[in-house]
């Protein structure tokens, strides 16, 4: 069974940074495209960021460009989120996934003074 | 980086079918096969019920179908059921290593 396990949201003062990670069991991430999505209180979902499976040639969304990374450690079979400069409009429920079929629980990050 | 548009409402009463539509541009739905939908209820972690425009994972039942007309796809829920009431999001890659989602639509079933 695949599992998905986010960890490192909490509350944040604007401008301040978090680490996201994802540990997976039953899937190896360098196997896989991982993905970061987001959802903000009461809205939809969007995407943040994609790592290939070679960890090579990430991708990003503009509204995070510059200001986000996501990297692997294949060692600890996680992914990782680094999140800096943070917003008030970076608040939601951070899930990592692979290609759509295995979500994690999420992981909730909120960015308030 | 626009989102997919997706209409922000969907309603039908069980037995019936009901399609969202999801469109796009050439740059993603219409140019690519990774076009996926998914089903979140409250609370939950979003399903995957469609991937690839029309395939369904295994577990996902047959009133669940995909289909891709140019730039706009679409998902039809056939035999409505009561549980199906939830919020339906489509996504689709977008080159450059870009993934996009609609804004979502709230299924209810009358």
């Amino acid at each position: 069974e695949v599992q998905l396990m986010e960890s490192g949201g909490g509350l944040v003062q604007p401008g301040g940074s978090l680490r996201l990670s994802c540990v997976a069991s039953g899937l190896t991430l360098r196997n896989y495209v991982m993905h970061w999505v987001r959802q903000a209180p009461g809205k939809g979902l969007v995407w943040v960021a994609r790592i290939s499976n070679d960890g090579s040639d990430p991708g990003y969304a503009d509204s995070v460009k510059g200001r986000f990374i996501t990297f692997r450690e294949d060692a600890k079979n996680t992914l990782y989120l680094q999140m800096d400069s943070l917003r008030a409009e970076d608040t939601a429920m951070y899930y990592c996934m692979d290609y759509g079929l295995n979500w994690g629980q999420g992981t909730l990050v909120t960015v308030s003074s | 980086q626009s989102a997919l548009t997706q209409p922000p409402s969907a309603s039908g009463s069980p037995g019936q079918s009901v399609t969202i539509s999801c469109t796009g541009t050439s740059n993603d739905v219409g140019g690519h096969i990774w076009v996926s939908w998914y089903q979140q209820h409250p609370g939950k972690v979003p399903k995957l019920i469609i991937f690839e425009v029309s395939k369904r994972p295994s577990g996902v039942p047959n009133r669940f179908s995909g289909s891709r007309s140019g730039n706009t796809a679409s998902l039809t829920v056939s035999g409505l059921q009561t549980e199906d009431e939830a919020d339906y999001y489509c996504s689709s890659y977008a080159g450059s290593h870009i993934l996009l989602f609609g804004g979502g639509t709230k299924l209810t079933v009358l």
